[in-house]
């Protein structure tokens, strides 16, 4: 399967301690996004990457986020001193882009996080 | 007012019905995309589409660029249709690579 694949699709943590998710993207797209749902909601855009470049953080990813994509390839996503309020499914997804067009997002399964 | 606007939000349906689900957007965008989503979480694009009409299988979308309203048309449905539709806009410009979803509609087909 060459599809976006994810890593753990769930995690279950304590309050106040760290996750790290790992996303790997379709091998030869540029583009890599990283997004989280809650229950009923459409997903928030957290942060995307241009090949190894994080251009651009959402006011939605506090401090305890941080985000890598190391050589422009697999992305690490990792929460510190994780709050309940951080419990959704994170939810990856990359694309080529081609100029200024458009181009369709494919999505990886998700991660579901419970804090405890 | 969110900026992707979806109705209804909850869908119920008998299978072999035409099923229409709605999206209005505010912002100025360069292409809407229709997602589905089904338990668990997994995501699939349906369309990407600009202007115009684009046409899948029993899936229909089409796009009214000056009255900012897309739908998603279902012909023939069926239970394994059930899903949450998403409607999601790339804005137009330097943000293009940014999505901007809607809530969803939850659309269930009894058999």
């Amino acid at each position: 399967d060459t599809g976006v694949s994810q890593d753990p699709r769930h995690k279950i943590t304590k309050r106040g301690q760290n996750v790290t998710f790992r996303c790997d993207p379709i091998s030869e797209h540029n583009r890599l996004y990283w997004y989280r749902q809650t229950l009923g909601q459409g997903p928030e855009f957290l942060t995307y990457f241009q090949n190894e470049a994080q251009l651009e953080k959402s006011r939605l990813l506090s401090d305890r986020f941080s985000a890598e994509r190391p050589k422009g390839s697999f992305s690490t996503l990792e929460i510190q001193r994780t709050e309940q309020g951080d419990s959704a499914m994170y939810l990856c997804a990359s694309s080529l882009a081609l100029g200024r067009l458009a181009e369709t997002q494919y999505f990886g399964p998700g991660t579901r996080l419970l804090v405890l | 007012k969110n900026e992707v606007e979806q109705s209804p939000q909850n869908l119920t349906a008998q299978e072999g019905e035409f099923i229409t689900i709605n999206c209005s957007y505010s912002v100025g965008i360069s292409a809407l995309h229709w997602l589905q989503q089904h338990p668990g979480g997994g995501i699939v694009s349906l369309f990407m589409l600009s202007s115009g009409k684009k046409k899948h299988g029993r899936l229909i979308a089409t796009i009214n660029i000056q009255e900012k309203h897309s739908s998603l048309h279902i012909t023939a449905s069926h239970p394994r249709d059930s899903a949450v539709y998403i409607c999601a806009a790339s804005r137009r410009g330097g943000s293009n690579y940014k999505l901007t979803f809607g809530k969803g509609t939850l659309l269930t087909v009894n058999p």
